[in-house]
């Protein structure tokens, strides 16, 4: 157990609907990561989230978002489902900056039919 | 844009066999780090590296980094099915946001 909990572990949705993860992050850690990772596309940065505030956003597309809430949490919110978005989703948390390296969870598998 | 290119991206070794997967970048890192990817599961850190030319060793692993804080290697010395997995190497960029850039991955299989 890595002290990064992902839910749900599987996810299977059909085409245009609307799914939330959920993240909660190592404790003590206040810097929340999602990644996405795609056979072709390797691990791509999504959004950060530092102690409750939007911090970087990287190649996140309009119909996903996400927060963090005032326990730390964190969810990623992923509208108007499209089959290229099926892909493994994780959730990583580090204490303050990357330099010191993630705490990664073990991620949602999300199938889009 | 930084990229950090990984090769070789796929590598099937026998049992005992020593490789070394490569990481490169035309940026500078203010640190690098490693971590290995299991099916199912998230990668976990495996060592960070910050300083040029910096080379760390982790029982039957070696990691080093470029003296220009742009590339790196791990090296694998009498693989173990164990070792199997995806490497992943990472760059932190620095900065207020930090976050980290991940390398292509190379997938090694080790065979008993």
């Amino acid at each position: 157990d890595s002290g990064v909990t992902q839910t749900p572990k599987h996810l299977i949705t059909a085409t245009g609907q609307r799914v939330t993860l959920r993240c909660s992050p190592r404790s003590g850690d206040l810097s929340v990561y999602w990644y996405q990772q795609s056979l072709d596309q390797g691990l791509q940065f999504l959004i950060q989230y530092y102690n409750g505030e939007e911090r970087a956003k990287g190649n996140i597309l309009e119909r996903f978002s996400a927060q963090q809430f005032p326990d730390l949490h964190s969810e990623l919110n992923l509208s108007s489902l499209e089959l290229g978005d099926s892909a493994l989703y994780f959730c990583a948390s580090s204490v303050e900056a990357a330099h010191y390296g993630y705490t990664f969870g073990s991620g949602t598998r999300l199938t889009v039919v | 844009t930084q990229l950090l290119e990984q090769s070789p991206q796929f590598l099937s070794i026998q049992e005992g066999e020593n490789l070394t997967v490569y990481c490169n970048s035309s940026s500078v890192f203010s640190s690098l780090q490693w971590y290995r990817q299991e099916p199912g599961e998230g990668p976990v850190l495996l060592v960070t590296v910050v300083t040029g030319g910096e080379v760390k060793k982790l029982k039957r692993l070696t990691f080093q980094f470029g003296d220009a804080r742009k590339d790196s290697s791990l090296h694998i010395t009498a693989a173990q099915p164990g070792d199997t997995g995806l490497y992943l190497c990472a760059g932190a960029g620095g900065g207020a946001t930090n976050k980290l850039i991940f390398g292509t991955g190379t997938l090694l299989a080790v065979q008993p």
